[in-house]
């Protein structure tokens, strides 16, 4: 079972579209990325939250600790947002060193 | 520079070659990881370095893989006798601490063994 489970694998959106990525983890972490992948780029990375909300434009992500669960929201899709995004927790142990784990991310199609 | 840096973007090499994968992380950053992306699947982790020290290496998948930090800035990724399911993409990211902050990645070597 992986630890980190994202859903869904594939979105197909028209542009306009409100846009939800959901992730859920299975471990105590310390914080949880969402990170973007455009194709045959590098990542970058969206999201680094503990606890509540961060909006960032367009973007926004959220995290309930107790329920182990985080969702990456995009309103008013536009084709550029066309990425891999990807989830990933740093896990809660004590020195711990920060190496992520990572979902196996949701691949974004927004249409014209 | 302004971000993390990798060399080379792209190297093709034949099975049973030695590769070296070099990371330059942001000035400044005492953290450096390691991840490795094969095609269709999704990062792992290899290694991370603490200044010049690795405390963690149990990402790396086999004693073909090494790697090492001086002066705390660049590390290199070093591959023995690769075989074909090394092919993968090689990402370095850096972070101001371990553990601490958000971790910036570099653009990743592509690397194919053929």
């Amino acid at each position: 079972k992986n630890e980190v489970e994202q859903s869904p694998q594939n979105l197909t959106a028209q542009e306009g579209e409100f846009i939800t990525i959901n992730c859920s983890y299975s471990v105590g972490i310390s914080a949880l990325h969402w990170l973007q992948q455009h194709p045959g780029g590098g990542i970058v990375s969206l999201f680094m939250l503990s606890s509540g909300k961060k909006k960032h434009g367009r973007l926004i992500a959220t995290i309930n600790i107790q329920e182990k669960h985080s969702s990456l929201h995009i309103t008013a899709s536009h084709p550029r947002d066309s990425a891999v995004y990807i989830c990933a927790v740093r896990i809660a142990l004590p020195g711990s060193q920060g190496n992520l784990i990572f979902g196996k991310g949701t691949k974004l199609s927004v249409k014209p | 520079g302004a971000g993390v840096s990798q060399s080379p973007s792209n190297k093709v090499t034949e099975k049973g070659k030695d590769v070296e994968l070099r990371c330059d992380p942001i000035s400044g950053h005492t953290a450096l990881y390691w991840y490795r992306q094969s095609l269709g699947q999704g990062l792992e982790f290899l290694i991370y370095f603490q200044g010049n020290s690795a405390p963690d290496k149990s990402g790396l998948p086999s004693d073909r893989f090494s790697a090492e930090r001086t002066g705390g800035s660049v590390s290199t990724l070093t591959i023995q006798r690769t075989q074909q399911e090394d092919s993968a993409v090689y990402l370095c990211a850096s972070s101001l601490d371990a553990g601490v902050g958000e971790q910036f990645f570099g653009p990743g070597t592509r690397l194919t063994v053929l």
